[in-house]
């Protein structure tokens, strides 16, 4: 089955800098990648997706890029603001259910 | 449409004790999934159902059950609460598969003690 490693844990930036997360996964035949960020005391909610007919994605401020050959998926972010503070997880599609990475805990300081 | 909605919002348990975590959405979403986060950790599939009557393991299941008997309502029954099953429990739900937006609902934060 499929397999998701995410890294770093534990990320702390300085507003205004950019932040980069990276995942790899072992399946293949995956061709969904999501990235899902969860602010103190609420519930994961998805932000930026990307499906494997594409290398890149960008919405505003975040970014998703793709790279099938070596198998990994990277979310950044630039001009980090405190509010990009939170756990961020990437995933990879599984039988009927996503496989998510163990999560980033981004921290940005004034 | 008020999503994914989850009661209560925190519940103490004592050891040994039953309780069922309540989970609806008014999306009309076939698939849906109960995760348990510990703290600092990230999420832990419990189980989940892709339809009204069919429900599935997922990779902690062990002193859970749940049932599926209509398209909105996948509650999540824990007998004989353990202190290790102390965590913040969400469900979620997306319309088909793992290709899916899945939509979380604010979870349940449980201590059992």
């Amino acid at each position: 089955g499929e397999n998701v490693e995410q890294h770093p844990s534990t990320l702390s930036v300085q507003e205004g800098d950019s932040a980069v997360i990276k995942c790899t996964y072992s399946d293949s035949a995956s061709n969904y990648f999501p990235w899902y960020k969860q602010e103190l005391g609420k519930g994961p909610q998805l932000i930026i997706d990307i499906r494997s007919n594409v290398g890149e994605k960008k919405d505003q401020r975040i970014a998703v890029t793709l790279n099938k050959t070596a198998k990994h998926f990277s979310l950044h972010i630039t001009e980090t603001q405190p509010e990009d503070s939170a756990v961020y997880f990437c995933a990879a599609p599984g039988t009927d259910k996503l496989i998510f990475g163990t999560g980033t805990r981004l921290q940005v300081f004034p | 449409n008020a999503g994914v909605t989850q009661t209560p919002k925190f519940r103490i348990l004592k050891i040994g004790q039953s309780m069922t975590l309540q989970c609806t959405q008014d999306m009309n979403h076939n698939y849906m999934y109960w995760y348990r986060q510990d703290p600092g950790m990230g999420l832990k599939l419990i189980y989940y159902s892709v339809g009204a009557g069919i429900t599935d393991k997922g990779e902690v299941p062990n002193g859970y059950n749940v049932s599926r008997s209509t398209t909105e309502d996948f509650p999540l029954r824990l007998e004989l609460a353990a202190p290790s099953q102390t965590s913040v429990y969400f469900c979620a739900s997306c319309i088909t598969s793992g290709y899916n937006e899945q939509f979380f609902g604010p979870g349940t934060r449980l201590t059992v003690l």
